[in-house]
């Protein structure tokens, strides 16, 4: 069975920093691009992120490029998401999804970030 | 970025009735490989999204056949032949042909 599980959130205060991470399993995880997600509260879904199976390509929205950086180590199954200069507009639940943009069969359960003073 | 507009934005439907949310884009979505890159998801009350549908009319595994999605280039539908209680939510189209993907503001059906 595949399952995505996220983790790593929380409420860090504007300018800090939090590194997302999300545990795969039931999947080759190594063949598969992986993606980011959002979703603000009580809002629609936002594009974050993807990454190539090797890690050599990653792709990122315009909002978030610059302070964000993808990554995955294939060996642990994991994919991370290192979020750095956060703004009160990055509030969301975080959600990792198998596959790049084309893909989307699987989601985690999100993890919340709140990003308040 | 590519807009994508739903509507309508709220749907109530009674139970055993059909429902029909449509999506337009700013732009065609046929890729350069002759595909369409257009996918509908479904999100329950207190869930994570859930793909239906995959190119304009693919229905993911395990996804009922009541669900059926249909158009070409900028203009698509999501349809629900017989609505049921599970089918509450809301509902998202994602076009994935442009960078980046975009997704529509959401359809919320509720049951009448």
């Amino acid at each position: 069975e595949v399952q995505l599980v996220e983790s790593g959130g929380g409420l860090v205060q504007p300018g800090g920093s939090l590194r997302l991470s999300c545990a795969a399993s039931g999947f080759t995880f190594s063949d598969y691009w992986m993606s980011w997600v959002r979703q603000a509260p009580g809002k629609g879904l936002e594009w974050v992120a993807n990454i190539k199976p090797g890690g050599s390509e990653k792709s990122y929205v315009d909002s978030v490029k610059g302070r964000f950086t993808i990554s995955r180590d294939n060996a642990k199954n994991s994919l991370y998401l290192q979020m750095n200069s956060l703004r009160v507009d990055d509030t969301a639940v975080y959600y990792c999804w198998r596959g790049s943009a084309w893909g989307g069969d699987y989601w985690g359960q999100g993890t919340l970030v709140s990003v308040s003073s | 970025d590519v807009v994508m507009t739903q509507s309508p934005l709220s749907l109530p439907v009674t139970l055993g009735q059909p429902a029909s949310i449509s999506c337009r884009s700013s732009q065609s979505l046929v890729y350069s490989d002759g595909n369409t890159y257009l996918n509908w998801f479904q999100q329950r009350p207190g869930q994570s999204p859930r793909r239906l549908i995959y190119k304009v009319s693919n229905r993911d595994s395990g996804v009922p056949d009541r669900f059926s999605g249909s158009g070409s280039g900028t203009d698509f539908t999501l349809k629900i032949s017989r609505v049921e209680a599970e089918d509450v939510g809301v509902y998202y189209c994602m076009e994935a042909t442009h960078w980046p993907p975009t997704f529509g503001q959401g359809t919320r059906l509720e049951i009448k």
